[in-house]
């Protein structure tokens, strides 16, 4: 079983939608992020969380939010999804074994295409 | 300036041939980098980390750091047509925030 998991791995809504996108892992690790990326942007973050009671915003928060259920889910929400907010979503998680050598792990991704 | 920056390519070598990837970084305090390697519509996949200055090779793959010059590099020898992927260079600065900032990266086409 994959390490890192995301569902759904494809969604069509439409604008105005509230969408939620999930991200398990079984890795055990403390830290999660949330990514987004578009062609000839890169991956871009979303939000952060450290551990369960630590959640920072990343470069571009605004229109999303994030709920951190348990160490092992991380959940990112579109609360009025926006044609713009199409693109592919990245949950990934690292372990902190030092305050640098921070290795992030990446899910297989969601593919979301708000009309 | 962008923050990490890479040739988006594409960037074309025979098979066999040594291939040679070039990030850049505008920020002196980072302090650790990593390759990734995406295959359209898949996730990044980790290939290298390096954190001193110098080479660090793992199989065909070999990592260059000059943090006096501020870039980072990654050579694949005897490429594959498998190699052929789009390759993402990330730069940690790290201190509290311990967050990865990605290049746009550069695709690179193996060809038979």
């Amino acid at each position: 079983d994959a390490d890192v998991t995301q569902t759904p791995r494809n969604r069509i809504t439409k604008t105005g939608k509230r969408i939620m996108l999930e991200c398990s892992q079984t890795k055990g690790h403390d830290r999660m992020y949330w990514y987004r990326q578009d062609p000839g942007l890169g991956l871009r973050l979303i939000y952060y969380s450290f551990d369960v009671k630590d959640i920072n915003k990343g470069e571009i928060s605004d229109g999303y939010s994030v709920s951190r259920q348990a160490q092992a889910k991380f959940s990112l929400s579109l609360e009025s999804a926006i044609p713009n907010q199409t693109a592919l979503y990245f949950c990934a998680t690292s372990d902190p074994s030092g305050t640098s050598t921070d290795t992030q792990y990446f899910g297989p991704g969601t593919r979301l295409t708000v009309l | 300036q962008k923050e990490v920056e890479q040739n988006s390519g594409p960037l074309s070598v025979p098979e066999g041939a040594i291939a040679s990837l070039n990030c850049t970084y505008s920020d002196r305090v980072s302090q650790s980098f990593f390759w990734y390697r995406q295959y359209s519509g898949k996730s990044p996949e980790l290939i290298m980390s390096i954190y001193s200055n110098g080479d660090k090779e793992d199989g065909r793959f070999t990592a260059q750091l000059n943090k006096a010059s501020q870039y980072v590099s990654l050579l694949i020898r005897d490429s594959q047509p498998s190699d052929s992927a789009t390759y993402l260079c990330a730069v940690n600065r790290g201190g509290g925030g311990n967050k990865l900032t990605f290049g746009t990266g550069t695709q690179l086409k193996v060809e038979l």
